[in-house]
């Protein structure tokens, strides 16, 4: 299996730019997880999805960032407009939910942002 | 609210020699306890996990952690390691292993 594949690895922009990452979930897990990695914050969970449904989005910082998943297959987190203190690593992760019960969770590398 | 401490910001440990990573958490209930490591420029890969049953769990890369109701901690243990166990390590805690809490991260560094 391929993992969770996530892109870009690393994005460079300008304050006030629309920033766009992108997650794919291993395939057949049906739980998609977005976290936020600051050296001030530590590791933040964002937002998650069960089976492309947003769940739980009381992690999202602020208006400016919003996320979807419109299908199983794929999910964007979005940024707009980005500011400085956005800049962090965002994490994406899958698992499958069985039984109303997770399993644990698998990480994909990571996006790197940084607004300039 | 649920929390997790890693008291140890930064440990230094020589190849070959023991490793315990502290982890204390606080929950309410029975707690789904994970330990995860970080290598530099990559994700988070699942060390071990604690969900029910038997305290003393096994997981990947030779590493154990013990789960203790009396103290809340769940502390990671090595009895011999290697130049590659140098890296980030996270405890995380949470109710049904989806809305976890990851404690602030230990690095490991190991000396040759």
């Amino acid at each position: 299996d391929a993992g969770v594949i996530q892109s870009p690895r690393h994005e460079v922009t300008e304050m006030g730019q629309e920033v766009t990452l992108r997650c794919k979930p291993i395939s057949g897990h049906n739980s998609l997880f977005w976290y936020r990695q600051t050296m001030m914050r530590g590791l933040e969970l964002l937002i998650y999805f069960n089976n492309n449904v947003p769940i739980d989005d009381s992690g999202m910082p602020e208006d400016r960032f919003s996320a979807k998943m419109p299908n199983a297959s794929f999910s964007t987190l979005k940024i707009q407009p980005s500011e400085p203190r956005d800049s962090a690593v965002y994490f994406c992760a899958s698992s499958t939910l069985a039984g109303g019960l997770y399993n644990e969770q698998f990480f994909g590398p990571g996006t790197r942002l940084t607004v300039l | 609210a649920q929390s997790v401490t890693q008291p140890d910001i930064h440990i230094t440990v020589s190849e070959g020699a023991s490793l315990e990573l502290r982890c204390n958490y606080s929950y309410g209930a029975t707690p789904y306890l994970f330990w995860y490591v970080q290598s530099p420029g990559q994700g988070l890969q699942l060390l071990l996990k604690y969900f029910s049953g038997d305290t003393l769990v096994q997981g990947i890369k030779g590493f154990e952690a013990e789960f203790k109701r009396s103290q809340s901690s769940f502390n990671l243990r090595k009895p011999s390691v290697h130049w590659s166990d140098a890296a980030e390590y996270f405890c995380a805690v949470g109710s049904t292993a989806s809305k976890l809490t990851f404690g602030t991260g230990t690095r490991l560094q190991v000396t040759l």
